[in-house]
């Protein structure tokens, strides 16, 4: 069963607008992280952000910011005054299980594109 | 620090074929975890070595295996290419591995099977 659920295939916005990616995760370990990377072009998936199972406070860096909502299983990804640059595809990621078990459990992925 | 290279980062190969892909992982690093892309399958998980041990295996078959030095360099094989081989491989290094790890991820071998 597919454990990330990225919904959204792609979204397309103008330059400037606000967009939200949004992940939903299922788990039934306590325990565990979630995690959100960006990948363009090239092909790199580039990290973005890390959010522990305990630690339910939003994060916001720069444009960025992260809302994690154990109720809903949801940890969703808001860009602000999206630009060109931000064009890309992003994931979605759980990490869970135990050492010598642990998973990387990505989701589809979300493709952004950003108009100029 | 370097981030994590792979070589080659283009390959075309034909059915029947093998390859073997590298990757070096960001220096300290000793957990590396390989990953298959592809545009219908997505990203899946392969294998992952720990201080030259495969700790950690997906759900592919046994063409594909990997080792890892003791200088935690990775190698990736696969053997009798088929088709459906045609994908992007990603290598990812952290420092211990684990769900608390943070994974980084190289640029990636674009592998073509014809």
């Amino acid at each position: 069963a597919q454990k990330v659920t990225q919904a959204q295939t792609e979204i397309s916005v103008v330059e400037k607008e606000d967009v939200t990616l949004d992940c939903v995760y299922e788990t039934r370990d306590t325990t565990y992280y979630l995690f959100w990377y960006k990948q363009p072009p090239s092909g790199e998936l580039v990290f973005l952000i890390r959010r522990n199972s305990f630690d339910e406070q939003n994060e916001i860096s720069g444009r960025y910011s992260w809302n994690f909502q154990k109720s809903t299983s949801s940890f969703n990804f808001t860009i602000t005054a999206s630009q060109v640059v931000d064009s890309a595809v992003y994931f979605c990621a759980l990490s869970e299980g135990t050492s010598g078990t642990y998973k990387y459990i990505f989701g589809t992925g979300t493709r952004l594109k950003v108009l100029a | 620090k370097a981030g994590v290279t792979q070589t080659p980062r283009y390959l075309i190969k034909t059915r029947g074929q093998q390859v073997t892909l590298s990757c070096s992982p960001i220096s300290g690093h000793r957990s590396v975890s390989w990953y298959q892309q592809t545009p219908g399958q997505g990203l899946q998980f392969l294998f992952e070595y720990f201080s030259e041990t495969q700790r950690n295996k997906g759900n592919f078959p046994g063409r594909f295996s990997g080792r890892q030095f003791s200088n935690s360099r990775s190698e990736m094989n696969v053997s009798t290419l088929e088709l459906g081989d045609s994908a992007l491989y990603l290598c990812a290094s952290s420092s211990y591995g684990g769900i608390i790890d943070t994974q980084y991820f190289g640029p990636g071998t674009r592998l073509t099977v014809l």
